[in-house]
Formats: structure tokens, sequence, C-alpha cells
């Protein structure tokens, strides 16, 4: 079946440090990845997304490629903030031909960026 | 856009006692996830539907879990009994797509 797996955490860093979260996954046809992010206290929201190989999803300074030789989609930041401190979640979304929005999840990355 | 809505919050009940959490998804969206957080097991599904009707409900833990969508814009989660074991922070999330849209939560404790 479906699985994700992500770098085990806490990851800790200073501000304008570069980050990096590692993410694979495992999936029996052609999914779409994503990585959601929840702040303390908050449900999850969407963070940025890819949904074919080689494809590039970025938002609020973070990026991630979808690389399909290498089954991953390594979250990536030049330069941290306090405010990112947060726990970031891989996931992906394979529909195997037919119309079934359920994601899969990774196990959660806890970053915590200190000043 | 008012986005995904959980009631209650919190809630703190005894062992024993019914639990019912709510949500209403955003609209028009004809999926709607219930998940479970906890710190020991991270973030698991319960059960989604789509279009109102249970399309998987394996990851419901045992039968004292019970879930209802009656209509597009409304579904409840109900524990009956609830043990402390339960005590986690229930998600409802809704879609359109692939991208899931989630509320912000209910944090239950069991006493």
């Amino acid at each position: 079946g479906d699985s994700v797996t992500q770098m085990e955490g806490p990851v800790t860093l200073s501000e304008e440090a570069f980050l990096t979260i590692n993410c694979t996954y495992t999936a029996t046809g052609y999914p779409s990845l994503f990585w959601y992010v929840q702040y303390p206290g908050e449900g999850l929201q969407l963070l940025l997304k890819a949904t074919k190989a080689d494809d590039k999803g970025s938002n609020k300074g973070f990026e991630a490629t979808y690389r399909k030789e290498t089954t991953s989609f390594h979250l990536e930041k030049g330069s941290v903030q306090v405010s990112d401190s947060a726990v970031y979640f891989c996931a992906l979304s394979d529909q195997g031909g037919g119309s079934n929005y359920k994601l899969t999840f990774g196990k959660g990355t806890l970053l915590t960026v200190n000043p | 856009d008012a986005g995904v809505i959980q009631s209650p919050r919190h809630e703190v009940t005894e062992m024993g006692q019914e639990v019912t959490l709510r949500c209403k998804p955003i609209s028009g969206h004809d999926y709607l996830f219930w998940y479970r957080q906890t710190m020991m097991r991270g973030l698991e599904l319960l059960i989604y539907f789509n279009n109102n009707v249970p399309i998987d409900d394996s990851g419901m833990p045992e039968d004292r879990f019970s879930a209802k969508m009656p209509n597009a814009s409304f579904s409840t989660l109900k524990i009956q009994p609830s043990e402390p074991r339960d005590s986690a922070v229930y998600f409802c999330a809704s879609s359109f797509s692939e991208t899931q849209y989630f509320g912000p939560g209910t944090r239950l404790l069991v006493l």
C-alpha cells in the first residue's frame, strides 16, 4: 500500500538557517504530493503541492520538487524564521485511476526555530 | 469563506459518557474526512464520506465510534461510551479535489 516516510524530529535551527526536511514515498500509481503545516493549537493547512514528476511546489519561501526517480519530495527553505516553528507533514494522494481524495500522511516533523 | 467549522473546540468528559463532535464542511465540498491526532499514534484517518455516503470506515477504532453525515453541510462523530484512551484532538477536513482543508480541531479529554 501507499506510505510516506519523513525524517524524524525534532529539528531545531537558529533563525536564518537553511532547512531541509526529507520525505520519501511509496505508491502504486502516480501520486500527487503535498506538504502540510500545523502551527501550535491549529489544524493542518496546505503549504505546497506538486502533481507530477519534476514539478516544483513553492509557497512562503518553502520549496519542494517532485522527484520520481528517487521517490522523494524534500522540503527546503533558505532562511527560516521563528514564525516557521511548527509541525510539517508530507502526504500523498494516489487516486489509482478513480476519484478518491484520501491522503496518506507521514508522521510529521517538529521544527523549532530559535531567535 | 468561513472554512471548516468544528464544535466544540474543547470537551472534557468523564469515562462512560457519550461525546458528540460536530463538523460543518466548506460549502461545495463533496468529501469529508474525520482524523484523530495523538502524540503516540500521530494523525489517523478514521472515516471519510463522499456526497454524504461513508466510503471507508476502516480507521474507526471500534464499535464505540460512529459517524454520520445527514446532509452536505453537517457531520457528527460520536463516541459512546467514551474511555480515557479516546483523549486526542479530532480534526474534520473537507475537499472537492486532492487538497484537503482542515478545521481547527476538537480537543477531547476523557477523565
